[in-house]
């Protein structure tokens, strides 16, 4: 079957840096999104990697290492509306969006 | 440029009553899509459009679900009649398409409906 790991809950300090990691097992590969979404709203888009490396994005950075199913989002410079929930998604040889179930990120002052 | 829209934004009904959300996606996108997502989990895909035709509804539960989008643009999905585990927010996103890079699968939401099923 198609799984998307990611931890449940994260806390960090304003002002920090946090990693979230992403594991994944899926059939085939067409590449790998990060979602934010804050409560009650819906996903945005914050970044997507296809070939291995670091993505880099103002605050935020996204690495992938297909070899080895493996995604971290980096948040630097933590700010109090980075408090959200951060969804890792791959698209499969199919296209289809397999969703992890999301990572709530804590920020406290 | 206007977003995804969604309505309505939220609908309590009784189990066993009908229920419709309805969709736009943003002008100019091929792909649409309906999730379902409960409290703390992520997205779950009911159907993917492209144009008119459903090209994924693997997961959509035809007993209860229906869905159309006749004219290829803006999309109804229905279910009747509604049970209490269809409590869920129900999420509508587009997309330019929905093969090649985050330039055409990049997914645009809607605010979605919270739908409660008493």
């Amino acid at each position: 079957g198609q799984n998307i790991d990611q931890p449940t809950e994260m806390t960090a300090t304003e002002g920090a840096i946090v990693q979230i990691n992403c594991t994944y097992q899926t059939s085939g590969f067409n590449g790998l999104f990060w979602y934010q979404q804050h409560a009650g709203e819906a996903p945005t888009f914050l970044s997507y990697n296809v070939l291995d490396g670091l993505e880099e994005k103002g605050r935020f950075s996204s690495f992938l290492s297909r070899s080895k199913g493996y995604s971290y989002l980096l948040l630097k410079e933590l700010q109090m509306k980075d408090s959200a929930s951060y969804l890792c998604a791959v698209m499969d040889s199919n296209y289809q969006l397999i969703w992890g179930a999301g990572t709530k990120l804590i920020i406290k002052p | 440029e206007a977003g995804v829209v969604q309505s309505p934004r939220y609908k309590i009904i009784e189990k066993k009553q009908p229920v419709a959300f309805w969709c736009n996606p943003i002008s100019g996108h091929n792909t649409l899509y309906w999730y379902l997502q409960n409290l703390g989990q992520g997205p779950e895909l009911l159907i993917r459009y492209e144009n008119e035709e459903a090209v994924d509804d693997s997961q959509l539960p035809k007993d209860r679900f229906s869905a159309e989008r006749l004219k290829g643009v803006d999309s109804t999905l229905k279910i009747q009649p509604a049970e209490l585990g269809d409590s869920a927010v129900y999420l509508c996103a587009s997309s330019l398409s929905s093969s090649g890079g985050a330039g055409v699968n990049e997914q645009f939401f809607g605010p979605g409906t919270r739908l409660t099923v008493l």
